[in-house]
Parts: structure tokens; sequence; C-alpha cells
């Protein structure tokens, strides 16, 4: 079945570094979707890719769909200790259904 | 609008009782997931509905049992708990398009001893 990794699994960063986080689907995915989880919370919707290549930003955060559409990431530039949480990627892929990935969580510290 | 509500929020079972977690959703949405994450983990489709009256398994359904009278509910049923599904459980649902973002609710957190 597809799978869906992210890397990494986790990352500790001081206030003010960039962060990054990779997802990489084992199939072919038609769009993806990221979330983030803060503690003790739900996911919650960020953004979603459906275009080869797609680039968006959304203030701190940007979000890029590989040209091969199996690939993804999400950069956020100067993390605040509000940016604290797990970051999903979700890909849809054959069948339509929507997969997670493993996430990666975030800890930022002053 | 309430969005995605669950209920309980906290639940102590113990070994072999059984429960029914609730969840409703006043957005009309037909597509309705039940998903299980573990401590440090990520999301475990258990069950999910594509409209009242059809259900179908995800990937983690034993020991676990669903159903779909209205468009709105979609509630969980535990039976016989172990204490490996102690977890939380996250109900979530969607729009009709297959791009829609899934809306979760707050969660359950179940514990079973």
């Amino acid at each position: 079945g597809q799978q869906v990794m992210q890397i990494p699994q986790y990352q500790h960063v001081q206030e003010g570094e960039d962060f990054t986080t990779y997802c990489n689907s084992s199939t072919t995915l038609s769009n993806i979707q990221w979330y983030k989880q803060r503690p003790g919370g739900h996911p919650v919707f960020l953004i979603q890719l459906v275009k080869s290549g797609e680039v968006k930003k959304q203030k701190r955060l940007t979000f890029q769909f590989g040209e091969a559409k199996k690939n993804s990431s999400l950069h956020i530039t100067a993390t605040q200790t509000t940016d604290v949480g797990t970051y999903f990627c979700a890909g849809t892929g054959t069948a339509s259904k929507l997969t997670f990935g493993t996430g990666t969580r975030l800890q930022v510290t002053l | 609008n309430a969005g995605v509500t669950q209920t309980p929020k906290f639940r102590i079972l113990k070994i072999g009782q059984s429960m029914t977690l609730q969840c409703a959703q006043d957005m009309n949405h037909n597509y309705m997931y039940w998903y299980r994450q573990d401590p440090g983990m990520g999301l475990k489709l258990i069950y999910y509905s594509v409209g009242a009256g059809i259900t179908d398994k995800g990937e983690v359904p034993n020991g676990y049992n669903v159903s779909r009278s209205t468009t709105e509910d979609f509630p969980l049923r535990l039976e016989l708990a172990a204490p490996s599904q102690t977890s939380v459980y996250f109900c979530a649902s969607r729009g009709q398009g297959a791009g829609e973002p899934q809306h979760f609710g707050d969660g359950t957190r179940l514990s079973i001893l």
C-alpha cells in the first residue's frame, strides 16, 4: 500500500533558525496537504498543493510539491516558539485515499 | 458552527469493558474518519465512511466497529477493550472533493487499565 515518510522525525532549533521537513511518497500523488498539530491538540489543515513543482507561501512558511509529485517539503524561516508542534504531510494517491505521513516534531527554544 | 465534536474527552476503561466514542459534525460532510494516535506517533486510520449507510475498514480496524446511520454521526465502538487500545482517538470529516481538507475533532484520550 501507499506509504508516506517524513524526515526528520524530530528537530530541535533555537528561535530564529530555519527549519525544513521533507515528505516522500512511495507512489505518485494527485495532491498533498500539510497539517500542524500543537502539543495536546488536533491536526489543523495548513495548505494543499496540486500542481507539479508548485510553491506556495504562508508568511514564514514555504511549501513545495516535487516535479514528480512524489515528494514535498515545508520550510519555516526564522522559527518562533509559536511554531512548536508536529507537522504532517498527507498525500492523496490511488483510490483517492489520503495517507498521512509519519510526522516531524519541531521543538523551538529561546 | 461547532465543526467536529467528540465525546467524551477523556475516559478510563478496565480490560474487557466496552464503550462507544461519539463523533458528530454539523458541516453536512459525507466523508468521515476515525484515527488513532499513539504517543509520539502518527495517525493510523481505523475506519472511514463515504456517506450514511456506507463504512469501510482502514489500516487498523481490529477490535473496533462503526456505524453511520446519519450524515452527522459516526460512532466508534470498542468491544472487549485491551491495553493495546490505549491511545488518542480523532474523528475527522471532509467535504465531497478529493482534495478537500479534513477537519478534526479535539480527540478522545482513552486509557485501558
